[in-house]
């Protein structure tokens, strides 16, 4: 049983460069989330779905985009990548709406 | 404005001794409080959590307190251990899973708990 797959887990991209997050689960969850990490920070919701076809906004949305075609699959999309978006991104994913998020390893972007 | 703090960036404690992190919060709507544990290089695992009808739920070492009327909660492991250095975040959420403006959990910056053998 993965749980939550994230791939890839390091990028370096350079400004204005464009890039796709994955995520992938398998426990059959509806929600699912994409959280940033910045140092001496909590995390924080960049955009979470509620179901397949679906897609919110959440805290940080500006500069991205999700999209999640198939339940078990939420991709996080760079348009231009900026420096400001150098961070981990983790992906998550729930049963019920914000209750017990399974998250994966994260992915390390660096953005130059 | 933060909503959830963690005022202790770090907590050190000896081996089999109790750990204690804090935690405030400002949104008085939230009712559903959680904690997660991150290990370096990993994601985020959740812990344990308390709605807010309780104010003590327990789980083995583990107990969280919740005091609705200072707006504070904490955890407490007992005995510690050295695996459970970590960073442990505290995440608040409101009725219906709705926490913050756009309906989100809010996350504290988090305490790196250090368990000295």
């Amino acid at each position: 049983n993965a749980g939550v797959t994230q791939t890839p887990k390091f990028r370096v991209l350079k400004t204005g460069q464009s890039m796709t997050l994955l995520c992938a689960q398998d426990m059959n969850h509806e929600y699912m989330y994409w959280y940033r990490q910045d140092p001496g920070m909590g995390l924080r919701l960049i955009h979470y779905s509620v179901g397949e076809g679906t897609t919110a906004k959440g805290e940080v949305p500006d500069g991205y985009n999700v999209s999640r075609l198939k339940k078990q699959n939420f991709l996080l999309g760079l348009e231009s990548a900026a420096p400001s978006q150098t961070s981990v991104y983790f992906c998550a994913s729930s049963k019920l709406l914000n209750e017990k998020l399974f998250f994966g390893s994260g992915t390390q972007l660096s953005v130059l | 404005d933060q909503q959830v703090k963690q005022n202790s960036p770090s907590l050190s404690v000896q081996e089999g001794r109790i750990s204690i992190l804090n935690c405030d919060y400002t949104n008085s709507m939230f009712d559903y409080f959680l904690w997660y544990k991150k290990y370096p290089a990993e994601g985020p695992t959740f812990l344990i959590s308390i709605s807010s009808i309780k104010d003590k739920n327990e789980d083995g070492r583990f107990t969280v307190f919740l005091n609705k009327s200072a707006k504070h909660l904490s955890l407490h492991i007992v005995p510690s251990q050295p695996g459970d250095s970590a960073v442990y975040f505290c995440a608040a959420t409101g009725p219906g899973g709705q926490g913050g403006s756009q309906g989100n959990l809010i996350f504290g910056k988090g305490t790196k708990l250090s368990v000295k053998p």
